[in-house]
């Protein structure tokens, strides 16, 4: 079965810092990876993903985060925060099976604060 | 390009009536998958629906049941209403497997 944990439900940063919001995953086979944000009253918006190849993955907005297999980990990460990265961040992995669904981690609400 | 579509945005019902929710995805995007979003379950996975098949289905019980037509939009019902459907229902529509989901913003069910 597949699992995802966001150990944080709430990270706290001051503008300017550095952000992590830390993913964990648990799958059978081989993983695709995902990052997705969501606003007040929005669906979730794609920012990052990793398929293979570099375990380095950049995406939207300044975003990247780093694939590690032997820590089943994928930590979003950001060198410098705005305020308007404020938001609900979502963790999700989809095993590369055949009909397997995407599983979503509980979400991290990231503060970043002024 | 037009995102995912979902209609309607809002819904009030009463427990034991049922609901039908919309959504039309991307053009071209054969895939369909609906979600329940709740403060304390986080985003759980309803079904996804390809070529007009269930490919997948979650942990739900039988009162949620979906569809997928030719044009690839879908609905989903939920009949027999009971308190702890009240939710928001996500719709994403994507390319294949391997690929991002494209969300719509979502019908925001409340059942009293």
């Amino acid at each position: 079965a597949q699992s995802v944990a966001q150990p944080e439900d709430q990270v706290n940063v001051a503008e300017g810092n550095p952000l992590t919001v830390k993913c964990t995953y648990s799958v059978s086979g081989n993983p695709y990876l995902f990052w997705y944000v969501q606003y007040p009253n929005r669906g979730l918006q794609f920012l990052l993903k990793y398929i293979t190849g570099d375990n380095l993955v950049k995406g939207s907005y300044g975003f990247e985060a780093e694939f590690n297999k032997s820590q089943t980990s994928f930590h979003l990460k950001k060198p410098s925060a705005l305020v308007s990265d404020s938001a609900l961040y979502f963790c999700a992995v989809r095993d590369k099976g055949y009909g397997q669904n995407f599983v979503f981690g509980p979400g991290t609400r990231l503060s970043v604060l002024p | 390009k037009a995102g995912v579509t979902q209609t309607p945005r809002y819904l009030i019902k009463t427990r034991g009536q049922q609901v039908t929710l919309s959504c039309s995805p991307i053009s071209g995007h054969r895939s369909v998958s609906w979600y329940q979003q709740t403060p304390g379950q986080g985003l759980q996975f309803l079904f996804e629906y390809f070529s007009e098949t269930q490919r997948n289905k979650g942990n739900f019980p039988g009162r949620f049941s979906g569809r997928q037509f030719s044009n690839s939009r879908s609905e989903m019902n939920v009949s027999t209403l009971e308190l702890g459907d009240s939710a928001l229902y996500l719709c994403a529509s994507s390319l294949g497997q391997s690929e991002k989901l494209f969300f719509g913003s979502g019908t925001q069910l409340s059942v009293l």
